[in-house]
């Protein structure tokens, strides 16, 4: 079974620009959610999707965004780019979205580096 | 505040030896805990969970302890090998939410 994928890899953007990263789960998984990495504040919940809808959001600025397909690829936006939103910005994928037994493995994509210059 | 702490930034241990990672977390609602493996510029990788219902979880040299009345649980890798050099991240979380709460990491390095 094909793990997460994150496209692009990498990406160099300047301060004001706009982004999208991409997000496909393993087959039949439900739920997406995004994580964002960085030195010193580690892994960060973003918000996470699970049949189309955001069910939980983290504590980021409204500039953070996403949305979730009827086939459970997800995308996520970041407008008005911030010299501090250079991350590893990571999607990861489960079955349930952790909503039932506490049982419910999120597997993660190789994340896409973004710089902000 | 951080409701899950690794408390050592790094770790190093001779090859063959146990290695021995500790999480410290701080939330009674936590049901699940995982720890993940990660290499520089990858996303983690699922090594081992535990159910807060258990108290041990054993899959080939990782073994996973959790202690509820101490809040800590413990990663534990017999043999060591050199390959298992990475940032282990323990991670925790609640069931009316879904999101996982991760520690900041540990450097585990295994010296051959």
């Amino acid at each position: 079974k094909a793990g997460v994928t994150q496209t692009p890899r990498y990406l160099i953007k300047t301060r004001g620009q706009q982004v999208t990263l991409s997000c496909s789960p393993i087959s039949g998984h439900r739920s997406v959610s995004w994580y964002q990495q960085t030195p010193g504040q580690g892994l960060q919940f973003l918000f996470e999707y699970f049949s189309e809808t955001q069910r939980n959001k983290g504590n980021f600025p409204g500039r953070f965004s996403g949305r979730q397909f009827s086939n459970s690829r997800s995308e996520m936006n970041v407008s008005t780019l911030e010299l501090g939103d250079s991350a590893l910005y990571l999607c990861a994928s489960s079955s349930l979205g952790g909503r039932s037994s506490g049982t419910d493995t999120q597997y993660f994509g190789p994340g896409t580096r973004l710089t902000v210059l | 505040d951080q409701q899950v702490k690794q408390n050592s930034p790094s770790l190093s241990v001779q090859e063959g030896r146990i290695s021995i990672l500790n999480c410290d977390y701080t939330n009674s609602m936590f049901d699940y805990f995982l720890w993940y493996k990660k290499y520089p510029a990858e996303g983690p990788t699922f090594l081992i969970s535990i159910s807060s219902i258990k108290d041990k979880n054993e899959d080939g040299r990782f073994t996973v302890f959790l202690n509820k009345s101490a809040k800590h649980l413990s990663l534990h890798i017999v043999p060591s090998q050199p390959g298992d050099s990475a940032v282990y991240f323990c991670a925790a979380s609640v069931p009316s939410q879904g999101n996982l709460i991760f520690g900041k990491g540990t450097k585990l390095s295994v010296k051959p």
